[in-house]
């Protein structure tokens, strides 16, 4: 089955460039999502289709999907960014997430 | 404004059922796909299921297949998820969450999801 592999944390100081990659066998040939999830909330969709914003997301939010790694890109980080974040792909008819990266923004 | 408000969790013992249900409205319900995600305590996200917008094409997570069964009713604007023989693994906040994309501009496979609900609560214990 397909994995998805996310560095377990990331730190950044304030002000500072994040960036979240996620892994996977050629992932540059699918569509990959990113979602943020606060402590007891909900995820939100942050980036689709690789780089994409939905309305209302920042444009600091940013995304890129080339050969194996997809990067999740948070510029200008901010308090209010710390959160978990997930990337998503669809494989052979099931989604798969990615385990999950822990932002912290000090 | 998409809601999404999921009803029908809670305590149940192992081998049990449980019926998920999840009231959409904001949207023409019945162009998108919808999912379910679930979420154990203290863990990383997990695709339990999704559905096509007219209902002809389902979808399952290994994990879940032959014991869950996810419908829609597009006439009431929600979908559901049929729980069966539940195990302690099960334990998990369930969120429903709507297609990105409609059944007019994309694939189910090659949906996001965007909104999610609040989510309900499974507990599988005895």
């Amino acid at each position: 089955s397909y994995e998805l592999t996310q560095p377990l944390s990331v730190s950044v100081a304030l002000g500072q460039t994040a960036r979240i990659t996620c892994g996977g066998n050629n992932i540059g040939s699918k569509n990959v999502h990113w979602y943020q999830q606060k402590s007891g909330q909900a995820p939100v969709l942050v980036i689709y289709r690789d780089s994409n914003r939905p309305s209302g997301i920042p444009e600091r939010f940013s995304g890129s999907n080339s050969g194996n790694t997809a990067t999740l890109t948070i510029s200008r980080a901010q308090a209010g960014d710390e959160a978990d974040y997930y990337c998503q792909v669809w494989d052979s008819s099931t989604v798969v997430f990615g385990g999950g990266t822990k932002l912290t923004v000090l | 404004e998409v809601q999404l408000l999921e009803s029908g969790g809670g305590l149940v013992q192992p081998g049990g059922s449980l019926r998920l249900s999840c009231a959409a409205s904001g949207f023409t319900f019945n162009t998108y796909a919808m999912s379910w995600v679930r979420q154990a305590p203290g863990k990383g996200l997990e695709w339990v299921s999704a559905i096509s917008g007219g209902g002809g094409s389902t979808y399952y997570a290994d994990s879940v297949k032959g014991r869950f069964t996810i419908s829609r009713d597009n006439s009431k604007n929600t979908l559901y998820l049929q729980m069966n023989s539940l195990r302690a693994e099960d334990t998990a906040v369930y969120y429903c969450a709507k297609g990105g994309c409609s059944s007019t501009s994309c694939y189910t496979e090659h949906n996001w999801f965007d909104p999610w609900g609040q989510g309900t609560l499974v507990t599988v214990s005895s």
